[in-house]
């Protein structure tokens, strides 16, 4: 099985920094990695597909990158309604496997 | 507008049955791979089961092999999730997921496996 390594699982930042959430596959996912958010009571979201796919209706601050195994979610200046965790998904080989999510709070 | 509603969901005690719908519509569900994940209260995301868009393949984790089997009928952009031999540590929110890119997500249905 794929291990999927999320981090940080916890994170502050101010309103109009720039965020990094950063997911690590234990072997080589092709680029099928997704990046969701998901807010309190609610279903997860998708942000971003295939690493670096922005899905419609997503604001353009959300942004994904990388390979092979190391893959990144950055959101450009941060907004208040951007509180929520943040989790990946590597789509590549099953057993699908997700990280273990990122809390995002702003300070 | 994709939606995914799914319904079937509540207390069952351990080793029971329990079987979750899922009523799909905005697209052409027989077109489409769908699955179920789910997420333990408090904690992180799994995934359960997933079909192709005419049904012939199923997949499934070992956490829920031989236990949990996914259906769909395409007739009526339904989708199915029948768990036997529930246990404790299938307690979650069951979501049912649109296509092998997991876009779009049900609201979601709680299962409690409690005596």
């Amino acid at each position: 099985d794929i291990q999927m390594t999320q981090s940080p699982s916890f994170l502050s930042a101010s309103v109009g920094d720039r965020v990094t959430i950063n997911c690590k596959a234990s072997q080589n996912i092709n680029n099928y990695l997704n990046w969701y958010q998901q807010k309190l009571g609610e279903p997860p979201k998708l942000l971003i597909y295939n690493t670096n796919n922005l899905q419609t209706g997503i604001p353009s601050r959300f942004s994904g990158s990388g390979s092979g195994t190391d893959y990144t979610l950055t959101i450009t200046s941060l907004q208040p309604e951007d509180v929520a965790t943040y989790f990946c998904l590597q789509h590549s080989s099953r057993p699908l496997t997700f990280g273990s999510g990122t809390k995002l709070e702003i300070k | 507008e994709v939606q995914l509603v799914e319904t079937g969901g509540g207390l069952v005690q351990p080793g029971r049955s329990l079987k979750l719908s899922c009523v799909a519509s905005g697209f052409t569900f027989k077109n489409y791979w769908m699955s179920w994940t789910r997420q333990a209260p408090g904690k992180g995301l799994e995934w359960v089961a997933s079909i192709t868009n005419s049904g012939g393949y199923t997949y499934y984790p070992d956490s829920v092999k031989g236990r949990f089997t996914i259906s769909r009928d395409n007739a009526q952009n339904t989708l199915y999730l029948q768990m036997n031999s529930l246990r404790s540590e299938d307690t979650a929110a069951y979501y049912c997921v649109h296509s092998s890119v997991f876009d779009y997500w049900g609201q979601g249905v709680m299962v409690t496996v409690s005596s």
